[in-house]
């Protein structure tokens, strides 16, 4: 089993709908969460990173992190066709040390 | 913005050829990495850095090597390319401490 389980998808969606990707983890020392942006031939953009449980908003953008059920969330309100990319969920329990989703792949439809 | 640059985006090599990929980072971070990404497989830890002229093993580091002789350098080496190799190479850097890491756009590489 894999220390970090993500869906590789692909998800599509009509644009301008609530877009919720997950992933699961298995290692209680994680503690830091990442969510990375990677669009076809580019590296991953870091769009997110919280610590611990609990909330994150940054403009469409919400991670949420359910450290009791070891479960880590996306949101992202109001899709855009420039949403289209592959998102990768990554988690460390410090020291560096990153694990990483393989990655799903979002289609947002005009 | 942090830059972490990569110096080829597309490389084709033969296989025996020693392979240099080579990144740069403008953050002054001491922290260096290098992964290859595979479908299916997503990012695999080759190597990294904590400073200038340290290096550690990840998860996959059989059949490369890395050299890191200034802090914003940190080259990846394969010392005899083989097919298994090809693969998207993406280097990242970060911040001492807990800070997450920030990516190249990658080395797409190709053995044959």
């Amino acid at each position: 089993q894999k220390e970090v389980e993500q869906d590789p998808g692909p998800l599509s969606v009509p644009e301008g709908a609530i877009v919720s990707l997950n992933c699961t983890y298995s290692n209680s020392a994680f503690q830091y969460f990442m969510w990375y942006r990677q669009y076809s031939r580019k590296g991953p953009e870091l769009l997110m990173y919280t610590y611990s449980s609990g909330n994150k908003e940054d403009g469409r953008f919400t991670a949420q992190v359910d450290k009791s059920s070891k479960y880590i969330s996306l949101f992202i309100r109001d899709s855009q066709p420039s949403d289209s990319a592959t998102y990768l969920c990554a988690a460390s329990g410090g020291y560096q040390k990153v694990t990483f989703g393989i990655g799903t792949k979002l289609q947002v439809i005009p | 913005d942090v830059k972490v640059t990569q110096s080829s985006r597309y490389l084709v090599k033969r296989t025996g050829e020693k392979v240099f990929l080579e990144c740069v980072q403008d953050m002054d971070h001491e922290n260096m990495f290098w992964y290859r990404q595979d479908p299916g497989l997503g990012l695999r830890l080759i190597y990294f850095s904590y400073d200038v002229k340290m290096k550690e093993k990840g998860d996959i580091p059989e059949g490369y090597s890395v050299s890191r002789e200034k802090k914003e350098r940190f080259s990846l080496i394969l010392e005899s390319a083989s097919t298994n190799q090809t693969s998207m190479y993406l280097c990242a850097s970060s911040k001492p401490g807990n800070q997450p890491q920030h990516f190249g756009d990658g080395t797409r590489l190709s053995i044959l």
